[in-house]
């Protein structure tokens, strides 16, 4: 497994800002994931961070609304930006682990609210 | 594209009871991994047990077991001696094996509450 710890755990933010959310990860990792889990919901895939690539988003998620950057193997951070009370939600990263990089292991969130 | 379902919003067990949670899936890969995911009110993801699909054995973790049906795309999870620390949200997840470090699909979840 991997130790992996996010930034801030918690946040209330106005309309119209920005907020970067950081992860950090105990090991060097390949993958990280980011994820977004809305109030009584289940958890959705916004995109993969690959150290020195792009990310590759998900359907419904774009680049200008969620910027990511993985500048080394162990950090990454996502941005949530021009946020609006539709954003309130938990946004938890990920990272693969194992031989086949086939087992994730979660962040333990940041929970933002948008007012 | 991969589908999981789980049929149970909510689910309650005793203390020292055995429950069970049931997950289904839809997929027309032949390899893949399942996993099951605890969330408690601490909004943490914990990763409860994982199974690998070309394994026929079912996986087992301490109190933790899964009953793998590849046939009827079935993967649920059984408790055993529930414990008060096992109140949370159990969340039944697919990965393919195409390819590395696909991504996670996850059903909408359970929430199980243990009681005295």
């Amino acid at each position: 497994s991997a130790v992996i710890s996010q930034k801030p755990s918690r946040d209330i933010c106005q309309r119209g800002t920005s907020l970067t959310i950081q992860c950090q990860v105990d090991s060097q990792v390949t993958m990280m994931f980011w994820y977004r889990q809305q109030p009584g919901q289940s958890l959705t895939l916004i995109a993969t961070a690959n150290q020195g690539s792009e990310a590759t988003y998900e359907s419904g998620f774009v680049i200008d609304k969620f910027p990511i950057s993985r500048p080394n193997l162990t950090f990454s951070t996502l941005t949530v930006s021009n946020m609006s009370p539709e954003d309130s939600s938990i946004y938890l990263c990920s990272v693969a682990t194992g031989w086949l990089e086939d087992t994730q292991y979660f962040g333990p969130g940041t929970r933002l609210t948008v007012l | 594209a991969q589908t999981v379902t789980q049929s149970q919003p909510e689910m309650s067990v005793q203390e020292a009871e055995t429950v069970t949670l049931s997950c289904t899936y839809d997929t027309s890969e032949n390899n893949y991994y399942l996993f099951w995911y605890k969330q408690p009110p601490s909004r943490q993801m914990i990763l409860v047990i994982r199974q690998e699909a070309y394994k026929q054995q079912n996986a087992t973790e301490n109190r933790f077991s899964v009953n793998f049906q590849k046939a009827a795309k079935s993967f649920s999870l059984k408790i055993s001696d529930s414990q008060l620390g096992d109140t949370a949200m159990y969340f039944c997840a697919f990965m393919s094996s195409t390819g590395t470090a696909s991504k996670l699909t996850f059903g909408t979840g359970t929430r199980l509450q243990v009681t005295l």
